[in-house]
């Protein structure tokens, strides 16, 4: 079974441009997270899509923005890039295992923002 | 402030060595989760742990819930440099995931 992609794995902006990153979530997962992972303030939770639905959404400025296709594939895209935007941004797709949930991650998008 | 806090924050050890990291908060869990991540890539999950007093084992790895479902550690028996990584816990809160910092394991040969 194929595991998380996330697509592309390295980018260099600069200030001010805008960002779309793509994660295909494990077939059969419904549900989409992403994450932001700095050294400085670790891993961060962005939102949560389920069902094309965002269904959570982290402290983060309305710069930040996603949306999920009817394929549980996802995007994320940030605006008016800073360069407090650079960043590790993980993907995660999730399953129901008992009362829990697990997350499956991909190997991320290296941003960097110059 | 971090809901969970992980400690130490760096661990260097020789393999054979034993070590144990620390997964601690005020606020109570239904179920904690740890994972690892090695670099270039993302986080793994690990295991799950839901019940208060709970241990589970995963090969060298023994991992603990608290009785008052607060706290958490992993320990590592035998360590081999195999198990060099970033360590973290996560919780759910309020339908987010959480995480600690983290603990940057190193096991040198």
């Amino acid at each position: 079974k194929a595991g998380v992609t996330q697509t592309p794995r390295y980018l260099i902006k600069t200030r001010g441009q805008q960002v779309t990153l793509s994660c295909s979530p494990i077939s059969g997962h419904r549900s989409v997270s992403w994450y932001q992972q700095t050294p400085g303030q670790g891993l961060q939770f962005l939102f949560e899509y389920f069902s094309e639905t965002q269904r959570n959404k982290g402290n983060f400025p309305g710069r930040f923005s996603g949306r999920q296709f009817s394929n549980s594939r996802s995007e994320m895209n940030v605006s008016t890039l800073e360069l407090g935007d650079s960043a590790l941004y993980l993907c995660a797709s999730s399953r129901l295992a008992g009362a829990t949930y697990e997350q499956f991650f991909g190997p991320g998008t290296r941003l960097t923002v110059l | 402030t971090q809901l969970l806090e992980q400690s130490p924050q760096f661990l260097s050890i020789q393999e054979g060595e034993n070590l144990t990291v620390y997964c601690n908060s005020s606020s109570v869990f239904s179920s904690l989760q740890w994972y690892r991540q090695e670099p270039g890539e993302g986080p793994v999950l690990l295991v799950t742990v839901v019940t208060g007093g709970e241990v589970k084992k995963l090969k060298r790895l023994t991992f603990q819930f608290g009785d008052a479902r607060k706290d958490s550690s992993l320990h590592i028996t035998a360590a081999q440099p195999g198990d060099t990584g970033l360590y973290l816990c996560a919780a759910d809160s309020w339908g987010k995931l959480q995480f600690g910092a983290g603990t940057q394991v190193v096991v040198t040969p």
